[in-house]
């Protein structure tokens, strides 16, 4: 069967950098990604990987690699707005996203 | 980045009345729309794949005549849920996936919170 596994909670501390892993077994890979969703709101985009390696956008990074079936997300300089839950989700062979039942981020001063 | 709005944000109405909830791509062409329900501190829960022009490809355990989706153009999706009840009380997400190179990205509507009286 195809799974995706992620924390379900995290807590860290503003100022700090913290990791969020995800592990994917899946029929396939067409590329994986990490979306950011407040309690609330939609899942805004956060980044994709579809190569192994770190892609950088400011202060998020995310890593792949594809022979591990593992991918981590990489926050610094955490402020309170980065409480959020954070969407793991991996395109299958057939560009069917599977989702991650997502990690709470708890930022605490 | 692409857009796609979804309309109402909110709606509140009485058991047994029908809601339509519409999702739109407004600057890019969506062959694929997804419907979403989401509890709360719960992960989205994929509910249809809609694609333009054809049926809704429905997840397990997801009610056909419950929740009607159609698809009739590239750009607008509707879930239709039939004879709301309290327990259809739900958040609400259209995504669609298009906007250039199709990298597989989604671009997700605003939400519709939806509660039933």
């Amino acid at each position: 069967g195809q799974n995706i596994d992620q924390p379900t909670e995290m807590t860290a501390t503003e100022g700090a950098i913290v990791q969020i892993n995800c592990t994917y077994q899946t029929s396939g890979f067409n590329g994986l990604f990490w979306y950011q969703q407040h309690a609330g709101e939609a899942p805004t985009f956060l980044s994709y990987n579809v190569l192994d390696g770190l892609e950088e956008k400011g202060r998020f990074s995310s890593f792949l690699s594809r022979s591990k079936g593992y991918s981590y997300l990489l926050l610094k300089e955490l402020q309170m707005k980065d409480s959020a839950s954070y969407l793991c989700a991996v395109l299958d062979s057939n560009y069917q996203l599977i989702w991650g039942a997502g990690t709470k981020l708890i930022i605490k001063p | 980045g692409a857009v796609v709005s979804q309309h109402p944000s909110w709606v509140i109405c009485k058991s047994g009345t029908s809601v339509k909830i519409e999702c739109r791509s407004l600057d890019f062409q969506a062959t694929t729309m997804f419907w979403y329900r989401q509890f709360p501190k719960q992960s989205l829960m994929l509910m249809a794949t809609s694609n333009e022009g054809s049926k809704a490809t429905y997840e397990q355990g997801v009610e056909k005549d419950k929740f009607l989706i159609n698809h009739a153009s590239l750009t607008l999706s509707t879930l239709t849920v039939t004879s709301a009840h309290p327990e259809d009380s739900s958040f609400y997400i259209c995504s669609a996936k298009g906007g250039g190179e199709d990298t597989g990205e989604l671009f997700f509507g605003e939400g519709s919170r939806l509660t039933v009286l």
